[in-house]
């Protein structure tokens, strides 16, 4: 079964502080990773996609990872801000026939506190 | 600035009334989504389209109703059939139905009273 797991389900940090959050993904066959943040009450923005040959991509203070062997990747947050508080969902694309298809996880939810 | 509309923030529905949800958008995106948010659930698909007048059911489309009259509207339909429409719902557009990146508008609260 396609299925995408985040952790930790929710995460408290000190303001300047980093910090990692995994996802986990039995999707197949894999096509890319999509890391998304979303405010409360908004909808989500973008915040890296990654496809099956690119390991590392960085967004200003936040960069991704990704494992394609072992299904994994891990979004870092570095110098943590107040306003990095929100909920991070990782999206996994996988191919359905002619069509892609995606499989979102349920999110990290994340306060950095001052 | 380019980017997508969804009217209204919140909207409140009394039971058995259809009600329409709005999405417009400005960058000239082929593809169009709408998506349903539950607490403790992640996003699922309602509808899509690919392509002005025409549009495809998602995972759970049952109880809804879409139109793609124009590339850049793609109103969402709420009907009495949908049992349990109480939810948080996001349109979003893409360039193509390939390409990676999603533009989210900023969501409508849907509330049955």
């Amino acid at each position: 079964k396609n299925q995408v797991e985040q952790s930790p389900q929710s995460l408290i940090i000190l303001e300047g502080k980093n910090c990692t959050l995994q996802c986990n993904y039995t999707v197949s066959p894999f096509s890319n990773l999509r890391w998304y943040k979303q405010d409360t009450g908004r909808g989500p923005v973008s915040l890296t996609i990654m496809t099956f040959s690119e390991n590392t991509k960085s967004n200003g203070r936040y960069t991704a990872t990704l494992d394609a062997d072992t299904k994994q990747s891990s979004l870092h947050i570095t110098a943590s801000q107040l306003s990095d508080s929100a909920s991070y969902i990782c999206v996994v694309s996988f191919h359905a026939g002619n069509n892609r298809k995606l499989i979102w996880g349920l999110g990290t939810s994340l306060a950095v506190n001052p | 600035d380019g980017g997508i509309t969804q009217s209204p923030k919140y909207l409140f529905r009394k039971e058995g009334q259809n009600v329409t949800l709005s999405c417009e958008q400005n960058l000239n995106h082929d593809a169009m989504y709408w998506y349903r948010q539950d607490p403790g659930q992640g996003l699922r698909l309602i509808y899509y389209s690919q392509i002005v007048n025409d549009f495809q059911k998602g995972d759970i489309a049952e109880g809804y109703s879409v139109s793609r009259e124009k590339k850049e509207s793609f109103p969402l339909t709420v009907t009495s059939a949908q049992k349990n429409p109480t939810a948080f719902y996001l349109c979003a557009s893409s360039e193509d139905g390939r390409t990676y990146g999603y533009t989210f508008g900023s969501g409508t609260r849907l509330t049955v009273v």
